[in-house]
């Protein structure tokens, strides 16, 4: 079946500008996750959605970053006003009990 | 906080080597552990996990086991071949939430 896909894969953009990440889980899987992994920090968690309630955001670095998840299913991240320590992979997994099932990711550049 | 330490890489064996990476972990309450690989250009995969102690988690001809004592889950296989070359993760999980601590990550290259 189809896995875990993000789009887009690959994303340019400005310092200061806006940026929408997508992820749209395996269908029926009630936990999604965001990480990021860059070169300085590692794998980070960033936020974690389960079924209908309120999402776990520990992991969030700033109030730059948001994210949400409509319908119990696909996802979005955002981050405002972009910044180059930004720059990153952003990973985003589903899954139904421990195993996680990761996508391909999104890498971000900010110039 | 919960958090991983694995062993720096990078890692160089020939092919049919014996390959071990340490991990050790600090965490509250009753860890689960897992291994991640990430082969080149592909997503993270779960590798091998191990949810109490004792447990041994085997996966490819990868083995782990979950060391309370010692608090460790260090990777082993007895003959690397070349198609292991990958990004190694340890990581831990902690309560019904399962978000992931992840290690610094171990780059293997094996040579044939």
């Amino acid at each position: 079946g189809a896995g875990v896909s993000q789009s887009p894969s690959n994303k340019v953009t400005e310092k200061g500008k806006d940026v929408e990440l997508r992820c749209d889980p395996i269908s029926g899987h009630t936990a999604l996750y965001w990480y990021r992994q860059s070169l300085g920090q590692g794998l980070e968690f960033l936020i974690y959605f389960q079924g209908n309630s309120a999402p776990d955001k520990s992991g969030l670095p700033s109030d730059r970053f948001s994210a949400e998840r409509t319908g119990g299913s696909v996802s979005t991240l955002t981050i405002q006003r972009t910044q180059q320590e930004d720059s990153a992979v952003y990973l985003c997994a589903s899954s139904l009990a421990v195993e996680q099932f990761f996508g391909p990711g999104t890498r971000l550049t900010v110039l | 906080g919960d958090s991983v330490t694995q062993m720096e890489g990078p890692v160089t064996l020939s092919e049919e080597a014996f390959l071990t990476i340490n991990c050790t972990y600090t965490a509250t309450g009753y860890p689960s552990l897992f291994w991640y690989v990430q082969y080149p250009g592909e997503g993270l995969q779960l590798l091998l996990k191990a949810t109490k102690a004792d447990d041994k988690g085997s996966n490819k001809g990868f083995e782990a086991t979950y060391r309370k004592e010692t608090t460790s889950f260090h990777l082993e296989k007895g003959s690397v071949q070349v198609s292991d070359s990958a990004v190694y993760f340890c990581a831990l999980s902690v309560g019904n939430d399962y978000k992931l601590s992840f290690g610094a990550g171990t780059t293997v290259t094996v040579r044939a």
